[in-house]
């Protein structure tokens, strides 16, 4: 039980159609984190939010939009996606200051 | 380019043998290491850290060694059970940055 929680756990959409992923997180931390894993590449970090501020936006195209409405939840809105954006999408969380980040189990996306 | 490199993709290892996984950065500016474990289906789950002040650290079987000027980590499993098997994730980060970069993880199979 990480205390991360994510859904859909798969989502399967259409380059034209607009879906969101959501995030949830039991542990009381205060900052949330989007990361993106394709294939055969390593976890990027995508934006970072410290007590529901984005502090992050690692060059994310602007068809990725976040939303941040409390320390709790955390959402990723997708609309016009690429095949190329299908991935492994990964909420995390953690205290400030703290270096330990908590991952949830992850949305897998395919775009098509 | 890669700033933290896992070359080994994948590891087999005879249960009650060591499992010695291997990660090297480039960035010296890096001073916080971390390891992560991942089971399919599910997030990666912190395991062990290291912070460049130390050059070892250990929690129970698991033992993170760094050699900062080879700009070198490891971790080291004794003895290994066949339930680590896994992805093992290392990532670094900079002083007071939660920014952390990611290796492209090693699979070990240990084998009963």
């Amino acid at each position: 039980e990480t205390g991360v929680t994510q859904t859909p756990r798969h989502l399967v959409m259409g380059m034209t159609n607009k879906k969101s992923l959501k995030c949830e997180q039991h542990l009381g931390h205060n900052a949330m984190y989007w990361y993106k894993q394709s294939a055969k590449k390593p976890l990027e970090l995508m934006f970072v939010y410290n007590f529901k501020e984005q502090t992050e936006n690692n060059s994310v195209p602007s068809r990725f939009s976040p939303e941040c409405p409390n320390s709790s939840h955390l959402f990723l809105h997708l609309h016009t996606l690429q095949p190329e954006d299908s991935a492994l999408y990964l909420c995390a969380s953690s205290r400030e200051g703290a270096y330990e980040q908590y991952f949830g189990p992850g949305t897998r996306l395919t775009v098509t | 380019d890669q700033q933290v490199k896992q070359n080994s993709p994948s590891l087999s290892v005879q249960e009650g043998r060591i499992s010695i996984l291997n990660c090297d950065y480039t960035n010296s500016m890096f001073d916080y290491f971390l390891w992560y474990k991942k089971y399919p289906a599910e997030g990666p789950t912190f395991l062990i850290s290291i912070s460049s002040i130390k050059d070892k650290n250990e929690d129970g079987r698991f033992t993170v060694f760094l050699n900062k000027s080879a700009k070198h980590l490891s971790l080291h499993i004794v003895p290994s059970q066949p339930g680590d098997s896994a992805v093992y994730f290392c990532a670094a980060s900079g002083t007071g940055t939660y920014k952390y970069i990611f290796g492209t993880g090693t699979r070990l199979k240990v084998l009963a």
